[in-house]
């Protein structure tokens, strides 16, 4: 069973520009949950996704944004990018939502910004 | 508001030793999930154990652990018979009750000696 499946792996931007990350969830998962680590900050949680639909929301400016498709593929978009969104972008997946057991994180995607 | 704090920020360990990695966390919350991920250098976070409030006994997954202390609020990872491939940055995480965000400690480095 293939894992949590993010691309691409790493990422360099410029300053202004916008991104977009992938994360394919494990088949017959359906949440996607996206989170942000940084050395400072550590690692904080930025949406979670369910039958295409955004259940949760962390505190992030509205630049950053996702959906998710009917496939539970998901996707999020960063624009206007600035120097402190360099980190390692990471995307768990779970089989539903709500009181789970298990998520199941990528091995992430290293964007930096110059 | 939850909060998980890992007071240890690196540790070390003689190869075939066990470990025990500290995680107390506070919620008001009656309904709960306790998390422990690994996170090697390369930047995946792979799924360790998991731990749910009304569980009566500690959770056990091979050589992991959890010491589950509903009281004290604490959740410590035991790793028993400690292996060199165990170097790895370590993170206890909590699940709120009605959704998937997870709240992340600030991890503690685990170095396992020859």
């Amino acid at each position: 069973k293939a894992g949590v499946t993010q691309t691409p792996r790493y990422l360099i931007k410029t300053r202004g520009q916008q991104v977009t990350l992938s994360c394919s969830p494990i088949s017959g998962h359906r949440s996607v949950s996206w989170y942000q680590q940084t050395p400072g900050q550590g690692l904080q949680f930025l949406f979670e996704y369910f039958s295409e639909t955004q259940r949760n929301k962390g505190n992030f400016p509205g630049r950053f944004s996702g959906r998710q498709f009917s496939n539970s593929r998901s996707e999020m978009n960063v624009s206007t990018l600035e120097l402190g969104d360099s980190a390692l972008y990471l995307c768990a997946s779970s089989t539903r939502t709500g009181e789970v057991t298990e998520a199941f994180f990528g091995q992430g995607t290293r964007l930096t910004v110059v | 508001a939850q909060k998980i704090t890992q007071t240890q920020p690196g540790m070390f360990v003689q190869e075939k030793e066990a470990v025990t990695l500290d995680c107390t966390y506070d919620t008001s919350d009656p309904s709960y999930g306790l998390f422990w991920y690994k996170q090697p250098s390369s930047g995946e976070m792979i799924f360790l154990i998991y731990q749910g409030s009304y569980d009566q006994q500690n959770a056990t997954e091979g050589r992991y652990s959890l010491n589950f202390q509903k009281a004290r609020k604490s959740a410590n990872l035991v790793i028993s018979a400690s292996q060199l491939g165990d170097s790895a940055m370590y993170f206890c995480a909590m699940r709120e009750a009605n959704g998937n965000k997870l709240v992340f400690g600030a991890g503690t480095i685990l170095r396992v000696k020859s």
